[in-house]
């Protein structure tokens, strides 16, 4: 099955830095890339995703970029603020086949925006 | 649109006891994801119901069972409780087809005591 690979698990930056999330994952058949913003005891928000004929997807300060050959893929932030704070998921799926809509995750980032 | 709602916010049981918890997906979805999030984990897939039937499962034992009911929401039971089933049970909803972003519920916390 996919796995899915995250980092780092923590990352502190300074408010109007960037900061750089990546992952890997294992299965050429994902084609699919959401990456989820989880603050502490609420649900995990979409923040934005990627599918496999686009190489990358910018949404005023986020943009993820995508590396099919390398199967690799990267959440950028910038111009950090503290309510960036929170833990970031990247996860891979499918949108054919067996295993049709099911987010296989990364582990998380802890992102902390220090003032 | 209320979005996913799930039901109860807490819940603390025994070891030993049966839990059920329940989603109600987000307008105009048909299919329902249930997660589990162990705390400092990214969630793990459990099962997905579409059209009332279990169209995949995970690595997770006969224990956790699932139904969806006619207006697509869903319930998740866990028999036999076990310490390692606290958690956070994420319930997402999507639909079928060619787009399959996932909306999440806020979930329920499950202690096991």
């Amino acid at each position: 099955g996919e796995n899915v690979e995250q980092h780092p698990s923590t990352l502190s930056v300074q408010e109007g830095d960037s900061a750089v999330i990546k992952c890997t994952y294992s299965d050429s058949a994902s084609n699919y890339f959401p990456w989820y913003k989880q603050e502490l005891g609420k649900r995990p928000q979409l923040i934005i995703d990627i599918r496999s004929n686009v190489g990358e997807k910018k949404d005023q300060r986020i943009a993820v970029t995508l590396n099919k050959t390398a199967k690799h893929f990267s959440l950028h932030i910038t111009e950090t603020q503290p309510e960036d704070s929170a833990v970031y998921f990247c996860a891979a799926s499918s949108t054919r086949g067996s295993t049709l809509g099911r987010l296989y995750f990364g582990r998380g980032t802890q992102l902390t925006v220090w003032p | 649109d209320a979005g996913v709602t799930q039901s109860p916010t807490h819940l603390i049981k025994t070891r030993g006891q049966q839990v059920t918890l329940r989603c109600s997906p987000k307008s105009g979805h048909d299919t329902v994801s249930w997660y589990q999030q162990a705390l400092g984990q990214g969630p793990q897939f459990i099962f997905q119901y579409y059209e009332e039937e279990e169209r995949q499962r995970g690595n997770f034992p006969d224990r956790f069972s699932g139904h969806q009911f006619p207006n697509y929401s869903s319930e998740l039971n866990v028999n036999a409780l076990l310490l390692g089933d606290s958690a956070l049970y994420l319930c997402a909803s999507s639909r079928q087809g060619a787009r399959t972003e996932a909306f999440f519920g806020q979930g329920t916390r499950l202690t096991v005591v």
